[in-house]
């Protein structure tokens, strides 16, 4: 079984400052990894993955990530964020036999002027 | 492309009444799709896996005949809530898992807030 663990339930940050949002996941097999971000209300859209190659995972929104699989971890950084990235962020691992997604508990990225 | 639909996006039910929640994939053939439940300030907690054409595979402690999901065709799958009961209010999610050549991914519906007076 997989398991992932988000250390910080928020992570309070000024705009225009970067950010790391930590994510260790534990499993006995290969995995894939995934970041979501949801916004009040709304379901998850996806910042980036992780599935096979570079290790270092660029996304959409300036967002990027890196694979590190001696320490299984796969932290979200932004060299620089916005008041608009205010939002739940989560990480989520799958078994590369492609069954369900197990996601972490969340971390709430809180971007003030 | 991979878009999923979700209605409604809100729905307030009287207790003991059904609802249903419709989950469609838009732009391409979902033959697994899965149902989650989140609590306020809290994760998604995965309910069950749909699958086209069979039975869906429930998750221990949800109660399937409390939480019905049909899967009858390749891009519809709807989760209705039986005899809701205000502990039943939540926000559900679907999704959907696609594969195009090397591009494995879920993507999700918008989701469903549920209120049970």
């Amino acid at each position: 079984a997989q398991s992932v663990t988000q250390l910080d339930s928020q992570v309070p940050v000024f705009e225009e400052a970067p950010v790391e949002l930590r994510c260790n996941y534990s499993s006995s097999v290969s995995v894939y990894l995934f970041w979501y971000v949801q916004y009040p209300n709304q379901g998850l859209q996806l910042l980036l993955k992780y599935l096979s190659g570079s290790t270092l995972v660029k996304g959409i929104n300036g967002f990027e990530a890196e694979f590190n699989k001696s320490q299984t971890s796969f932290h979200l950084r932004k060299p620089s964020v916005h008041i608009s990235d205010t939002a739940e962020y989560f990480c989520a691992v799958m078994n590369t036999g492609f069954q369900k997604l197990v996601f972490g508990t969340g971390t709430r990225l809180l971007v003030s002027p | 492309g991979a878009v999923v639909s979700q209605h409604p996006s809100r729905v307030i039910c009287k207790s003991g009444t059904s609802v249903k929640i419709e989950c469609r994939s838009l732009d391409f053939q979902a033959t697994t799709m899965f149902w989650y439940r989140q609590f306020p300030k809290q994760s998604l907690m995965l309910m069950a896996t749909s699958n086209e054409g069979s039975k869906a595979t429930y998750e221990q402690g949800v109660e399937k005949d409390k939480f019905l999901i049909n899967h009858a065709s390749l891009t519809l799958s709807t989760l209705t809530v039986t005899s809701a009961h205000p502990e039943d209010s939540s926000f559900y999610i679907c999704s959907a898992r696609h594969s195009r050549g090397t591009n494995y991914g879920y993507t999700f519906g918008s989701g469903t807030r549920l209120t049970v007076v």
